[in-house]
């Protein structure tokens, strides 16, 4: 099945601070989903992207597209201590047509 | 008040028992997924099911079985068969209207085999 490599695999960061986690595939994807699971918690659905080039915003989160639909991006501004959590992206390119996620950004911020 | 549903939160087992894990959702969603979280290793598809009396084996099935009998309901069954079962446990269900499927995820189940 397809594969999407997530980098980096975490993330230290200062609050106030940006911070960008990237999703390749070495193969087109059809879309990209990106989910946040704050520690302790659950994996929670944050955006799906499905066009070539497409750029989504919410609030201080950034999504884009690239493309030639082989990366994806999430950029967050100014970072602030709620931003903590495991960021995973998924694209639906399993050999059965399932939903195949990343290994997921930790990304933690210090006050 | 809609959404999934796992129980328990913590399950403690001896090794060499088998354990049902419980999934529910009342979203009326078509698709149900079980998944298996490790640290470091993100979220490996144990199996999934997309219609009731059917599912399909995901990317590491050895050692788990399934019951898609309600459309409600998708336990998961972690058998002696399974090498190393301690793990976080997630269920998700989905629409299921294709490959743009939004997943909702329960709050999963944390299993330790001692």
């Amino acid at each position: 099945g397809q594969q999407v490599m997530q980098i980096p695999q975490y993330q230290h960061v200062q609050e106030g601070e940006d911070f960008t986690t990237y999703c390749n595939s070495s193969t087109t994807l059809s879309n990209i989903q990106w989910y946040k699971q704050r520690p302790g918690g659950h994996p929670v659905f944050l955006i799906q992207l499905v066009k070539s080039g497409e750029v989504k915003k919410q609030k201080r989160l950034t999504f884009q597209f690239g493309e030639a639909k082989k990366n994806s991006s999430l950029h967050i501004t100014a970072t602030q201590t709620t931003d903590v959590g495991t960021y995973f992206c998924g694209n639906y390119g399993g050999s059965q047509g399932n939903l195949i996620f990343g290994k997921g950004t930790k990304l933690s911020v210090k006050p | 008040d809609g959404g999934i549903t796992q129980s328990p939160k913590y399950l403690f087992r001896k090794e060499g028992q088998n354990v049902t894990l419980s999934c529910e959702q009342n979203l009326n969603h078509d698709a149900m997924y079980w998944y298996r979280q490790d640290p470091g290793q993100g979220l490996r598809l144990i199996y999934y099911s997309q219609i009731v009396n059917d599912f399909q084996k995901g990317d590491i099935a050895e050692g788990y079985s399934v019951s898609r009998e309600k459309k409600e309901s998708f336990p998961l069954t972690v058998t002696s068969a399974q090498k190393n079962p301690t793990a976080f446990y997630l269920c998700a269900s989905s629409i299921y209207t294709g490959r743009t499927d939004t997943q909702y995820f329960g709050p999963g189940t944390r299993l330790t085999v001692l």
